[in-house]
C-alpha cells in the first residue's frame, strides 16, 4: 500500500534520446509526486514535481506525465545529454502530520556521448 | 541556498561500536529526516522529526535511535553497530507547507562496519 514501484533499474541511451522512467503507486492518499536527481557523491536534489490534479508538467527538458486512474507517473527527458547521467528517484508524499515521502528504488541513467 | 551538512563523508567502525552521525541544516526547517540508501532499495526512512525533541519511527528504525535537541541539528545513533548497517546514510530537511514538500538532502555519510 505504501510502496512506490519504479522501473527500469537502469537505462542506457544515446545522446539526444528520450529516456523514460516509470513509477506506480497503490495508495490514493498520496497527493504530491516529486522526482529527485542524484549525482555520484551527492545527495538527491528535487528535479520536478506534480500534483494529481494535473496530467502533465514540463520544466525545461524534463516532463512528468501523470495518469491518476492508472496510478502511474513517468519522467521523460527530452534531448538527453551526458550531463543527465545520474540516478533518478520517483517519490510520493502523504499529508499526514507534515508529509511522509516514500521513494522508489531508483533508476541509474547513463547517456552515451 | 539551503544547506544540509553531515559531519562525516566516510566512516569506518567496528562491530559493536556506538556510532554518531550528525546533521545540521541552516534554513530553520521544522522537519528533519534520516534515510539509508542501498542499491536496488532506494531511500528508506529510518527516523524523522517534526520539531525539537520530537521523533517518529520511519520504516526501518530497528538498531537506530535519534536525538533532536536543537532545531537545526538531528543526530542518528547506532547503539551497537553491526555489519548489516553498512550503508550510505542521508539526512534531509524540509519546511512545513500545505502544497507539498521539497526535501533538501545532505551529501551523505558512507558507513562501513567491519
Amino acid at each position: 500500500q505504501q510502496q512506490v514501484k519504479q522501473s527500469p533499474q537502469s537505462l542506457i541511451v544515446q545522446k539526444g534520446g528520450i529516456p523514460i522512467i516509470n513509477c506506480a503507486y497503490e495508495n490514493t492518499a498520496f497527493d504530491y509526486f516529486p522526482w529527485y536527481q542524484q549525482f555520484p557523491g551527492k545527495g538527491p536534489a528535487l528535479l520536478i514535481a506534480i500534483r494529481p490534479d494535473v496530467s502533465e508538467k514540463k520544466e525545461g527538458r524534463f516532463t512528468i506525465s501523470f495518469n491518476k486512474s492508472a496510478k502511474q507517473f513517468s519522467l521523460h527527458i527530452m534531448d538527453s545529454q551526458p550531463g543527465d547521467s545520474a540516478t533518478y528517484f520517483c517519490a510520493a508524499s502523504i499529508p499526514t502530520g507534515g508529509f511522509k515521502t516514500i521513494f522508489g528504488a531508483g533508476t541509474r541513467l547513463f547517456v552515451k556521448a | 541556498d539551503v544547506k544540509v551538512t553531515q559531519s562525516s563523508r566516510y566512516l569506518v567502525k567496528r562491530t559493536g561500536e556506538k556510532v554518531f552521525l550528525e546533521c545540521v541544516q541552516d534554513m530553520d526547517h521544522e522537519n528533519m529526516f534520516w534515510y539509508r540508501q542501498d542499491p536496488g532499495l532506494g531511500l528508506r526512512l529510518i527516523y524523522f522529526s517534526y520539531d525539537v525533541k520530537m521523533k517518529e519511527k520511519g520504516d526501518i528504525p530497528e538498531g537506530y535511535s535519534v536525538s533532536r535537541e536543537k532545531k537545526e541539528r538531528f543526530s542518528l545513533i547506532l547503539e551497537s553497530a553491526s555489519t548489516n548497517q553498512t550503508s550510505m546514510y542521508l539526512c534531509a530537511s524540509s519546511s512545513h507547507t500545505s502544497v507539498g514538500e521539497t526535501q533538501y538532502f545532505g551529501p551523505g555519510t558512507r558507513l562501513l562496519v567491519l
